[in-house]
C-alpha cells in the first residue's frame, strides 16, 4: 500500500475551518483516499473517502488534488469535539484493510 | 442500532498465560478486521475475515497469535504464551458485504490488554 505524509500536530481555534493535508505522491490509479479520526480513548471513527473528484458529507470535505499526489480533509467549523488524531490512509487492495501511519494530532482551542 | 462490542474492555493477565478477545460485529457485516495499537501509534492491522475464513493474516505477529469466526459473525482473538510485548489495545471493526477498498469500516471500543 502506498505511503502518506501528515503532519505531526495542527492547532485551531474553535468555530474556524481547518485544513488536515496529506501527500501520496506515490498513489496508484486504484487508491481510494481514506480518511478517519480517532477519539481519546475511543475506537477510529470513519470520516470521508474519495477517488479523484471532491467529496463532501456530513461531518467534512475532502479536496483531492488534480494529479491525486495530495489531499486535504477540510472541516468546516471545528468544535472541541473534534480534536482527534486524524489519519490519512490509501486503500487499493480488494481486502480493504487499512494501514494506519501516525497521524495528525489536531488540538482545537476555545 | 448496535454498533460493534468487544469483551472484555479491560484484560489483565499474567505473562505466559492464555487469553481470549471477544468481538461482536454489526449484524449483517459480512468483512470483519483486527487491529491492535500500541501507546502512542496507529493501529496495526492483524488479520481480516471475510464471512467464516480468514483471507489475509499477513498481520498476525508470530504463531502465538490466532482468530476464528466459526459462524461468520462473533470473532475471537486467541493469544497463547502470552508476553508483556503483547500489552496495546486491540481493535475489531466491521464492514457491510465485501471488504474492498471503498467500504466504510466500523471500528469497535477496544479491549485494552496488560500483561504483567
Amino acid at each position: 500500500d502506498a505511503k502518506t505524509t501528515q503532519p505531526n500536530s495542527m492547532e485551531s481555534n474553535e468555530e474556524e475551518p481547518v485544513h488536515l493535508p496529506c501527500n501520496h505522491s506515490t498513489i496508484s490509479g486504484t487508491d481510494y483516499i481514506h480518511w478517519y479520526r480517532q477519539l481519546p480513548s475511543q475506537g477510529p471513527e470513519y470520516v470521508i473517502h474519495g477517488l479523484t473528484s471532491n467529496v463532501n458529507n456530513r461531518m467534512a470535505s475532502l479536496a483531492i488534488a488534480e494529479d491525486r499526489k495530495s489531499s486535504t480533509l477540510i472541516l468546516h467549523r471545528a468544535t472541541l469535539r473534534d480534536a482527534a488524531v486524524y489519519y490519512c490512509i490509501l486503500i487499493s487492495s480488494n481486502t480493504g484493510k487499512l494501514i494506519f501511519g501516525q497521524g495528525t494530532t489536531l488540538q482545537v482551542k476555545p | 442500532g448496535a454498533g460493534v462490542s468487544q469483551t472484555p474492555s479491560n484484560k489483565v493477565t499474567e505473562k505466559g498465560k492464555y487469553v481470549e478477545l471477544r468481538c461482536d460485529p454489526i449484524s449483517g457485516h459480512t468483512a470483519l478486521y483486527w487491529y491492535r495499537q500500541s501507546l502512542g501509534q496507529g493501529p496495526e492491522f492483524l488479520i481480516y475475515f471475510q464471512g467464516t475464513g480468514a483471507a489475509d493474516d499477513s498481520g498476525l505477529p508470530n504463531d502465538r497469535f490466532f482468530a476464528v469466526r466459526p459462524e461468520g459473525s462473533v470473532s475471537t482473538l486467541k493469544i497463547q504464551r502470552t508476553e508483556r510485548g503483547d500489552s496495546a489495545v486491540y481493535l475489531c471493526a466491521s464492514s457491510l458485504s465485501l471488504a474492498s477498498s471503498y467500504n466504510e469500516q466500523f471500528f469497535g471500543p477496544g479491549t485494552r490488554l496488560t500483561v504483567l
